[in-house]
């Protein structure tokens, strides 16, 4: 099956960027999500790339896609406390009738002052 | 709208309790899933229904019984569960084809003693 990785941890100055990257095995993938969890909440959808895609931009957010080193990364512009949690990156494939998510175990986020 | 409500927040019961955690949509989506979710991981998916039909059940325990009355609403019912069932149960919803998205709700936790 699929294998989507990220790093568990990452400790952010409020006001700088933080990078988030995920890697994944499998070159079908074909949509590929990034969620936000706050602490007791649900998943938050953030964005979205397609796999035909390098770069999707959304306010602070900036997704790069590099899909010859099936990587993916989620950069947060001005990082502020709000931003603390946890991040899942997710893939799906379009030949999943379902659309089932494969997901990483999640980075944590923490911003300090 | 991409809103997808859940009830009720919280649950505490014992393992000789039934009760049902209920999940609605009003976004005409045709896809309803779901998930438990543990500490610091990932969710982990339970099953899909799809135009109101259980397409997929992930080999989850029959003290664990999904319900899709309508193309609006998703139930799951609860009987006999073990402390190890506790969890963070969440529900999403999709519109229906290859390339949509999932939308979560807040989620249920739920505490079994």
């Amino acid at each position: 099956g699929e294998d989507v990785e990220q790093s568990l941890f990452l400790s952010v100055r409020e006001g700088d960027s933080s990078v988030i990257n995920c890697t994944y095995t499998d070159s079908s993938s074909t949509y590929l999500y990034w969620y936000k969890q706050e602490p007791g909440a649900g998943l938050q959808l953030l964005t979205y790339i397609f796999s035909n895609m390098d770069m999707k931009q959304d306010q602070r957010l900036t997704v790069l896609l590099n899909k010859k080193d099936k990587h993916l990364s989620l950069r947060i512009a001005d990082t502020q406390t709000g931003d603390s949690a946890i991040y899942f990156c997710a893939v799906s494939f379009s030949t999943d009738s379902w659309g089932k998510l494969q997901f990483g175990a999640g980075t944590q986020v923490v911003v300090t002052p | 709208d991409t809103e997808v409500t859940q009830t009720p927040k919280h649950l505490v019961m014992g393992m000789t309790n039934k009760k049902s955690l209920k999940c609605e949509q009003h976004m005409g989506h045709r896809a309803m899933y779901w998930y438990k979710q543990k500490a610091k991981k990932p969710p982990e998916l339970m099953f899909v229904y799809s135009y109101e039909k259980l397409s997929i059940n992930e080999s989850v325990p029959s003290r664990f019984s999904p319900e899709c009355p309508n193309s609006s609403l998703l139930n799951l019912h609860l009987h006999a569960l073990q402390p190890e069932d506790s969890a963070l149960y969440l529900c999403a919803s999709r519109k229906g084809g290859g390339t949509d998205t999932q939308y979560f709700g807040p989620g249920t936790r739920l505490t079994v003693l």
